[in-house]
């Protein structure tokens, strides 16, 4: 049982080049997010999806992008990267009430 | 602003002491409040959780103290090891647990 598979676990971009961070869950969880952990700060809430199809903004959108098409899948797209999206990007899912599962990240460096 | 503040920021215990973590809220619509678990390297873990229709909540060595009044909860941590040495993140949401507020974190190290 895989849980949450985030790839890839490094990248480095330079500024304005777009990617996609790729997040899949293997356990039917209804819900998915996207959090972006950065020193001193914790874990900040991108985006989150309530389903297939439904998608909504966290605390911290600005510049990113995702979709859900599959229950499985959870995309997160950079539009046109940044040196403040430097990061260490984290999805999680849920079933809604027995508790996030996060996967291992991605740590991002924009240059 | 962070919706939930956590203090302090890293502690130091000798092993078989007790660390005690504490974290502050604001928003009376948070209903469930999580604390995760990280190593260097890894993603959170949830470690354990509770909901505020109780003030404690134990799990082996770990224990959430929770008042509601005083919009407080705590974590602690009994008997500390050297492999409880990560970072510990409190949490808030409503009632799902998919729009989670996290705390800045708490570095714990443990010497043997």
């Amino acid at each position: 049982n895989a849980g949450v598979t985030q790839t890839p676990k490094f990248q480095v971009l330079k500024t304005g080049q777009s990617m996609t961070l790729q997040c899949a869950q293997d356990m039917n969880h209804e819900y998915m997010s996207w959090y972006r952990q950065d020193p001193g700060m914790g874990l900040r809430l991108i985006h989150y999806s309530v389903g297939a199809g439904i998608t909504d903004q966290g605390e911290v959108p600005n510049g990113y992008n995702v979709s859900r098409s599959t229950t499985e899948d959870f995309p997160l797209r950079l539009l046109s990267a940044a040196p403040s999206q430097t990061s260490v990007y984290f999805c999680a899912s849920s079933s809604g009430s027995g508790g996030a599962f996060f996967g291992q990240g991605t740590r991002l460096t924009v240059v | 602003q962070q919706q939930v503040k956590q203090s302090p920021q890293s502690l130091i215990v000798q092993k078989g002491g007790i660390s005690i973590i504490n974290c502050a809220y604001e928003n009376t619509a948070f209903d469930y409040f999580p604390w995760y678990q990280q190593f260097p390297g890894k993603g959170p873990a949830l470690l354990i959780a509770i909901r505020p229709d109780v003030s404690e909540k134990k799990e082996g060595r770990f224990t959430i103290s929770f008042n509601k009044s005083a919009k407080q909860f705590s974590l602690h941590i009994m008997d500390s090891q050297p492999g409880d040495s990560a970072t510990y993140f409190c949490a808030a949401s409503g009632a799902n647990d998919y729009k989670l507020s996290f705390g800045a974190g708490t570095t714990v190290t443990v010497r043997a």
